[in-house]
């Protein structure tokens, strides 16, 4: 079984400042990981994923995270974080392979950007 | 492809009403995912299927909620009676595996009054 923990419930930040939301897991086996947003009154989207390989993954919008094996973390980043940003974000973890179909999602941390 | 089909976008009910919840997933996908969201308890997975076969259902919090997918494009999870605890936000996601993450439906906001 997997479990994640994010540290943060709330970060607010001003805008074009960085910020750095924080996801450690837990899992016997192997593992993929994801960050997914959520916009206000929408689903969740998958916003970057880490399967294997580089342990920098970046996506569209200018978000990168690192896996650390030897931390059990997968942090998400921005240099420059914009209004537009003001979501909820929600790191997540599966077991590789077999059946393991479950994705296990940490409790959220709401990213609120200021002006 | 429209995504995951969620319906209805908003649902207010009585105590007491049996309430059903729909969900059409990407064609393709073979794993379908019910969640339900609350500002107390964050996101919850209360049942998943896969290939139409429900695996685990450990999540459903009782004999009141259950949960069906007669074939590979339709879901439903129905609450009868519904209570208004049951009051939250409800996702419905599908996936061809773990790797690809799931997609989520724009859920259903269900209000028990």
């Amino acid at each position: 079984a997997q479990s994640v923990t994010q540290l943060d419930s709330q970060v607010p930040v001003f805008e074009e400042a960085p910020v750095e939301l924080r996801c450690n897991y837990s899992s016997s086996v192997s593992v993929y990981l994801f960050w997914y947003v959520q916009y206000p009154n929408q689903g969740l989207q998958l916003l970057l994923k880490y399967l294997s390989g580089s342990t920098l993954v970046e996506s569209i919008n200018g978000f990168e995270a690192e896996f650390n094996k030897s931390q059990t973390s997968f942090h998400l980043r921005k240099p420059s974080v914009h209004i537009s940003d003001t979501a909820e974000y929600f790191c997540a973890v599966s077991g590789r392979g077999g059946s393991n179909y479950k994705l296990t999602f940490g409790k959220g941390t709401l990213l609120t950007v200021n002006p | 492809d429209a995504g995951v089909i969620q319906s209805p976008r908003h649902e207010v009910t009585e105590m007491g009403q049996e309430v059903t919840l729909r969900c059409k997933p990407i064609s393709g996908h073979n794993s379908l995912f019910w969640y339900r969201q609350t500002m107390m308890r964050g996101l919850e997975l209360l049942i998943y299927f896969n290939n139409n076969v429900p695996i685990d259902d450990s999540g459903m919090p009782e004999d009141r909620f259950s949960a069906k997918m007669p074939n590979a494009s339709f879901s439903t999870l129905k609450i009868q009676p519904s209570e208004p605890r049951d009051s939250a936000v409800y996702f419905c996601a599908s996936t061809q595996g773990t790797w690809q993450g799931y997609t989520f439906g724009s859920g259903t906001r269900l209000t028990v009054v």
